[in-house]
């Protein structure tokens, strides 16, 4: 069973604060990784994408990708409280010669207190 | 990105019936996914919509009870057949496009409930 696995949550912080959120991933060979964020009610916002090993900054957004540990976070700086939110990290782990599809973690509630 | 619809937004159904739910996107897409988001739980995949062709099912997914068409590269349905309240949930598409195939993007959703 491959699988992504999220902190599990809720994560508090205080506004302005960085907000840390880590995934880990099973399957060595996956290639992609993405971050959605999932605010009540709404389906997911995709706000990060990272292929390569080390950083990739958009804004306050940073996402980190370790492949060797099979690790990836994203950081949030100078968070604010519309950022509270349901974060997923989602993979791509797909199988050869099959269509690309992702697998998404559980979501961690991140919520930004004023 | 894309402008993804679904219809209907949301839906109270009676036990024993069946919804189709639509999903339409503004521009050709490579690749058309159908998901379920249970209360409080992340994104299942159900299904990939394959166009001209039979879905891909995921494992626990069958087609008579989720049925899929998918007639064109802009639009798709999803069927869910002979409800029972454990398919009270949201149902989601997502989008694909040409050269970024692993980058889904995620129409509105379509609530769910069964009573």
């Amino acid at each position: 069973q491959k699988e992504v696995e999220q902190n599990s949550g809720p994560l508090s912080v205080p506004e302005g604060a960085i907000a840390s959120l880590n995934c880990t991933y099973s399957d060595r060979v996956s290639q992609s990784f993405f971050w959605y964020r999932q605010y009540s009610g709404k389906s997911p916002e995709l706000i990060m994408s990272i292929y390569s090993n080390g950083d990739k900054e958009d804004g306050r957004f940073t996402a980190q990708l370790n492949k060797a540990s099979q690790y990836v976070s994203l950081l949030i700086r100078d968070s604010q409280p519309s950022d509270s939110a349901t974060y997923l990290c989602a993979v791509n782990i797909t199988p050869t010669g099959a269509n690309s599809k992702l697998t998404f973690g559980k979501g961690i509630t991140l919520s930004v207190r004023p | 990105s894309a402008v993804i619809s679904q219809k209907p937004s949301r839906d109270i159904c009676q036990r024993g019936t069946s919804l189709t739910i639509q999903c339409q996107v503004d521009s050709q897409v490579t690749m058309m996914f159908w998901y379920r988001q249970q209360p409080g739980q992340s994104l299942t995949l159900i299904a990939t919509a394959n166009q001209g062709s039979e879905a891909t099912y995921e494992s626990g997914f069958v087609i008579d009870k989720f049925p899929i068409s998918r007639p064109n590269l802009t639009f798709s349905t999803l069927t869910v057949s002979n409800m029972s309240p454990e398919d009270s949930s949201i149902y989601l598409c997502s989008v694909a496009k040409a050269g970024h195939t692993d980058t889904q993007y995620f129409g509105p959703g379509t609530r769910l409930t069964v009573l």
